[in-house]
């Protein structure tokens, strides 16, 4: 397996615009988590889904960020509009079914870094 | 509000053990703790998890006391190529809904 695949590694933007990144889980994983790493608040979890549903959406920043599973094998994170504070890594993660959540490990990919100027 | 607190950084020669503590408040009775590893440009990759008492695997052993308030990773004989974040992540449960909270991370250097 690939593993979690992310796209693109890297997004230069200017602020205003729309941003999307890309996210392909492990087959057979049903979570998939987004997170944003950045130097000053450490990796945060934006939200996750299980079995495609949005289950915790409460890290989401505001209503700038939207984030879709429409299939197992596909996730996005769109920021419309992009400010340069959203400026930071942003990965994605998935894991196998679980009997809790957190209760299996994550995988994580390469992340996506994005700067928005 | 949960909260996972770790050391913002640790150094240590080659060939030592290496503890590092991780602090979480209100954590349930089957709430796991996950560590991470992270190098400079990937994605954390898993090490270790467990709930309680001692968990121990090919690289590294997880210790947690009765009280679970707190957690100890332990890497034995650390060489160089361990040099990097290490991340703590506990999920905490409860009123039916689970709180996902890393901790800032542990930037780990090992001396020559």
């Amino acid at each position: 397996d690939a593993g979690v695949i992310q796209s693109p590694r890297h997004e230069v933007t200017e602020m205003g615009q729309e941003v999307t990144l890309r996210c392909k889980p492990i087959s057979g994983h049903d979570y998939l988590f987004w997170y944003r790493q950045t130097m000053m608040r450490g990796l945060e979890l934006l939200i996750y889904f299980n079995n495609n549903v949005p289950i915790d959406d409460s890290g989401m920043p505001e209503d700038r960020f939207s984030a879709k599973m429409p299939n197992a094998s596909f996730s996005t994170l769109k920021i419309q509009p992009s400010e340069p504070r959203d400026s930071a890594v942003y990965f994605c993660a998935s894991s196998p079914p679980a009997s809790g959540l957190g209760s299996n490990e994550q995988f994580f990919g390469p992340g996506t870094r994005l700067t928005v100027l | 509000l949960a909260k996972t607190t770790q050391p913002i950084s640790m150094d240590s020669y080659e060939g030592q053990e290496v503890n590092i503590t991780c602090s979480h408040n209100n954590i349930a009775t089957n709430d796991y703790i996950t560590w991470y590893q992270q190098f400079p440009s990937q994605g954390p990759r898993f090490i270790i998890q467990g709930y309680k008492t001692k968990v121990t695997n090919e690289v590294a052993s997880l210790f947690i006391p009765a009280d679970r308030k707190s957690s100890t990773l332990s890497l034995p004989r650390v060489s160089l190529s361990d040099t990097a974040v290490y991340y703590c992540l506990v999920v905490y449960s409860g009123a039916g809904s689970y709180q996902l909270t890393f901790g800032k991370g542990t930037k780990l250097s090992v001396i020559p």
